[in-house]
């Protein structure tokens, strides 16, 4: 599997964007990046994905870099219910393929 | 967005007794879904891959005689956690693809919490 690496853990302040990257040097043609986020003591929600280019959805947004080996998602404006920890995970698009779990990146928000 | 349910969301049984854990997709019909296990502050750890009709595939390191998995219908799977001991105490998290969706989107259930006493 296409590894991914991220930063442990980011901050941010209440109504601030928040930019939370990801590596995925390794990426193949055929992967898609999908971003996940765990708030407390819940199961993992979807947050969205994409393949070549980038994506908006009513949660966030993702910059998907020209050489697709990084993308960022892209929270406009933070609340403190984003408080979570972002997963970013590549998958081959294939029917009933498994998901892989770094360790994610934590963000705190800040009032 | 498609719902999973998991049931309890949490329990507690003595050490030696078996429990067993629901997972439902309520607005959709899976054919695979997935078990998670996490121990505190560590990330998601795949078990098994569901698949209705036909045997759960499991990792490599889990006990398929001790994590019993049933895919019966469209919309439910169930895990049962068989002679349980204090190391099994952990957060349970089932998933459930939904083929009319995006590429490989899964959706989770709330988890149930596990203690083993």
């Amino acid at each position: 599997d296409a590894k991914t690496t991220q930063p442990n853990s980011m901050e941010s302040n209440e109504e601030e964007p928040v930019h939370l990257p990801c590596n995925h040097s390794t990426i193949s043609g055929t992967d898609y990046i999908h971003w996940y986020r765990q708030l407390p003591s819940q199961g993992p929600e979807y947050v969205i994905h994409g393949l070549t280019s980038n994506v908006n959805n009513r949660m966030a947004s993702l910059a998907i870099a020209e050489d697709r080996k990084s993308s960022t998602l892209i929270l406009h404006r933070a609340t403190l219910r984003d408080a979570a920890v972002y997963y970013c995970i590549l998958t081959l698009g294939n029917a009933g393929n498994m998901l892989t779990f770094g360790g994610g990146t934590r963000l705190m928000v800040k009032p | 967005g498609a719902v999973v349910s998991q049931h309890p969301s949490w329990v507690i049984c003595k050490s030696g007794t078996s429990v067993k854990i629901e997972c439902r997709s309520l607005d959709f019909q899976a054919t695979t879904m997935f078990w998670y296990r996490q121990f505190p502050k560590q990330s998601l750890m795949l078990m098994a891959t569901s698949n209705e009709g036909s045997k759960a595939t499991y990792e490599q390191g889990v006990e398929k005689d001790k994590f019993l998995i049933n895919h019966a219908s469209l919309t439910l799977s169930t895990l049962t956690v068989t002679s349980a001991h204090p190391e099994d105490s952990s957060f349970y998290i089932c998933s459930a693809r939904d083929p009319g969706q995006a590429e490989d989107t899964q959706y989770f259930g709330p988890g149930t919490r596990l203690t083993v006493l």
